[in-house]
């Protein structure tokens, strides 16, 4: 059964750069089927698609957050990740890792950490 | 972007009861389109695929139609474990995006 599990820090300064973590188990994340990608929900509120990158390396990314978003993917460590430069309080949520089938229905999710933006 | 909206919220209904949710989009989507189920503190679980496809391992009791800008996600009968948050997303064009969610709550 796929598995994935988001990790990284759960509080951030303003002004600097989020960073997470979504390991992969249960699967490889090198298979041509699938993209791989992130959703956030702040809280109280509803969800946000971040972007998804495909095990090539290509990415899609919301423009709403293009500017300061960058995903990655090592497949040596069945990783995935997610870097967002210049966070705000407004960047408080709950970060998901999640698996978009070739619909690009998310099929499988990470339990989802909570990231809070903070000084 | 293409706008996804949810009625009604919350929506407030007795075991057993039949119960439909609506999700409209802001222009024509196909079929695209998919439905989650959220429990508190829980990752949502996606329920339906492609407007009416019920994903593997979910309760026939859900099911989903429509097309083009108006769809549905209906329980058939509805249970105590189906009180939740249900959100649309529509995977038509990049940026995916979702409704605001409909609380479904058990009288």
């Amino acid at each position: 059964q796929l598995q994935l599990q988001e990790s990284g820090p759960g509080l951030v300064k303003p002004s600097e750069t989020l960073s997470l973590t979504c390991t992969v188990s249960g699967g490889s994340i090198s298979s041509s089927s699938y993209y791989w990608g992130w959703i956030r929900q702040p809280p109280g509120k509803g969800l946000e698609w971040i972007g998804t990158v495909y095990y090539t390396g290509s990415t899609y990314y919301n423009p709403s957050l293009k500017s300061r978003v960058t995903i990655s993917i090592d497949t040596s460590k069945n990783q995935f990740s997610l870097k967002l430069s210049s966070v705000t309080a407004a960047d408080t949520a709950v970060y998901y890792c999640a698996r978009p089938t070739g619909a690009r229905a998310f099929d499988f999710w990470g339990q989802g950490t909570l990231v809070t933006v903070s000084s | 972007d293409i706008q996804m909206t949810q009625s009604p919220s919350p929506l407030s209904a007795s075991v057993g009861d039949r119960v439909t949710i609506t999700c409209r989009a802001s222009q024509s989507i196909s079929s695209s389109l998919n439905w989650y189920q959220q429990k508190p503190g829980k990752a949502p679980k996606l329920l339906i695929y492609a407007a009416s496809s019920l994903q593997s391992g979910v309760s026939s009791r859900f099911s989903g139609s429509g097309s083009g800008t108006d769809f549905t996600l209906t329980i058939s009968s509805l249970q105590p474990e189906d009180s939740a948050i249900y959100y649309c997303q529509q995977s038509y064009s990049t940026p995916l995006t979702f409704g605001g969610g409909t609380e479904v709550e058990i009288k």
